[in-house]
């Protein structure tokens, strides 16, 4: 275990469903982020918090919202997602300046049909 | 920005022979760079990092990376590969403050 917890392990939405992805780490971390990997393509980072701000926004479409509510929290809101949005999405924590490196979850396997 | 990349989509060896994962990047400055492993169904495990110091980093599970300045190339090594260490690799340098850039993964297959 990496200290790093996701939840769910799976998901299969509709396309007009709403749902939340959620990540919790209790390392002390201060930085949490969300990536997302597709089959045949680099990890995509989408988002980063430092201190439970939004530091980084890679052009993810607006119907991925993330959330952050503390340091130890973090969410995507999901809504009204497309098939091309099925992936493996990931959730990783840092420390500053990520020296110690970035620790990841187990990921939360996404299947909109 | 900063970025690797892994020439290798797939590596296919014999258990018991050495196991090369090649990995090389582009930066400027000095480089923080990583490996980490993944297995199916499951997210990115840390297994070793380079900020500074000696060249030959050892990690997790036997492997090591040998930090080439010269070549600009990290590449992960096992001297003694096996079948449980068929996976997916990444190599991934830090790209900025709170940012880590990923090659697009080397598929390592251990054959008995």
């Amino acid at each position: 275990e990496t200290g790093v917890t996701q939840t769910p392990r799976h998901l299969v939405m509709g396309m007009t469903n709403k749902k939340s992805l959620k990540c919790e780490q209790h390392l002390g971390h201060n930085a949490m982020y969300w990536y997302k990997q597709s089959a045949k393509k680099p990890l995509e980072l989408m988002f980063v918090y430092n201190f439970k701000e939004q530091t980084e926004n890679n052009s993810v479409p607006s119907r991925f919202s993330p959330e952050c509510p503390n340091s130890s929290h973090l969410f995507l809101h999901l809504h009204t997602l497309q098939p091309e949005d099925s992936a493996l999405y990931l959730c990783a924590s840092s420390q500053e300046s990520l020296v110690p490196g970035a620790f990841f979850g187990q990921g939360t396997r996404l299947t909109v049909v | 920005a900063q970025s690797v990349a892994q020439p290798e989509d797939q590596v296919n060896v014999a258990e018991g022979n050495p196991l090369t994962v090649k990995c090389t990047y582009s930066v400027s400055g000095n480089p923080y760079l990583f490996w980490y492993v993944q297995y199916p169904n499951r997210g990115l495990q840390f297994l070793l990092k380079y900020i500074t110091g000696d060249n030959l980093v050892k990690g997790s599970y036997g492997f090591e990376a040998e930090f080439n300045k010269s070549q600009t190339s990290f590449h992960l090594k096992k001297p003694s590969a096996l079948v449980s260490d068929s996976a997916l690799y990444f190599c991934a340098v830090r790209d900025g403050d709170y940012k880590l850039s990923f090659g697009a993964g080397t598929t390592v297959t251990v054959r008995a």
